[in-house]
């Protein structure tokens, strides 16, 4: 089946600095999301993004279709961006079913 | 968008019982899913609900362990049978709707 590998695995930052944080997949893929977790345990839609390149506020994504990796972008990141990333995907061939693949996640802790 | 209600929010529970998972989503959908995800891991999908046919199963995951119901688009309910400290998770309820994946806030379960 398709794999999907995040990394890093863990990252602890301090507050107002940057990181990026990727998502390889083993496969193509028709849908790509990224997720935030926070440290009670909801998870957030970030970005559906199966390629190309979206912004929200401090966060933005960009997938690489073709050379099958996703990047998830975070400036200026805030005590509140705490918690893990999650990247998921869709098993090849299907079309956006909702039965995705997760990554293992990023573990972020933004220090005050 | 996507409003989603679980409940319980936790249970703790003895081994060899049961427990059943409610799930409520503001709008009408034709699938539901169910995920896991084990203490310190990331999800797993468990099984797939549609309204007015039996759910469809991942592989490892079995009717007669998880027994979903469907009754209609709003509402879905998993059941954890003979439960063992293995099954100790969290379970997360979880919809689609236009390209994006929805989780409800999860029952997290202990089993002693």
């Amino acid at each position: 089946g398709i794999q999907v590998e995040q990394s890093p695995p863990d990252l602890i930052l301090q507050e107002g600095a940057n990181s990026t944080l990727r998502c390889n997949f083993s496969d193509s893929v028709n849908n790509l999301q990224w997720f935030h977790q926070n440290p009670w345990g909801q998870l957030i839609n970030l970005f559906y993004i199966p390629s190309g390149t979206k912004q929200n506020g401090r966060l933005s994504a960009t997938t690489v279709a073709t050379e099958r990796y996703s990047l998830l972008y975070i400036s200026s990141s805030q005590t509140t961006d705490s918690g893990v990333y999650f990247c998921a995907v869709e098993r090849p061939g299907s079309s956006n079913t909702g039965k995705l693949i997760f990554g293992q996640g990023t573990t972020l802790q933004v220090k005050p | 968008s996507a409003v989603i209600s679980q409940k319980p929010s936790r249970d703790i529970c003895q081994r060899g019982t049961s427990l059943t998972i409610q799930c409520q989503v503001d709008s009408q959908v034709t699938m539901m899913f169910w995920y896991r995800q084990q203490p310190g891991q990331s999800l797993t999908l468990i099984a797939t609900a549609n309204q007015g046919s039996e759910a469809t199963y991942e592989s490892g995951f079995v009717i007669d362990k998880f027994p979903i119901s469907r009754p209609n688009l709003t509402f879905s309910t998993l059941t954890v049978s003979n439960m063992s400290p293995e099954d100790s998770s969290i379970y997360l309820c979880s919809v689609a709707v236009a390209d994006t994946q929805y989780f409800g806030p999860g029952t997290r379960l202990t089993v002693l």
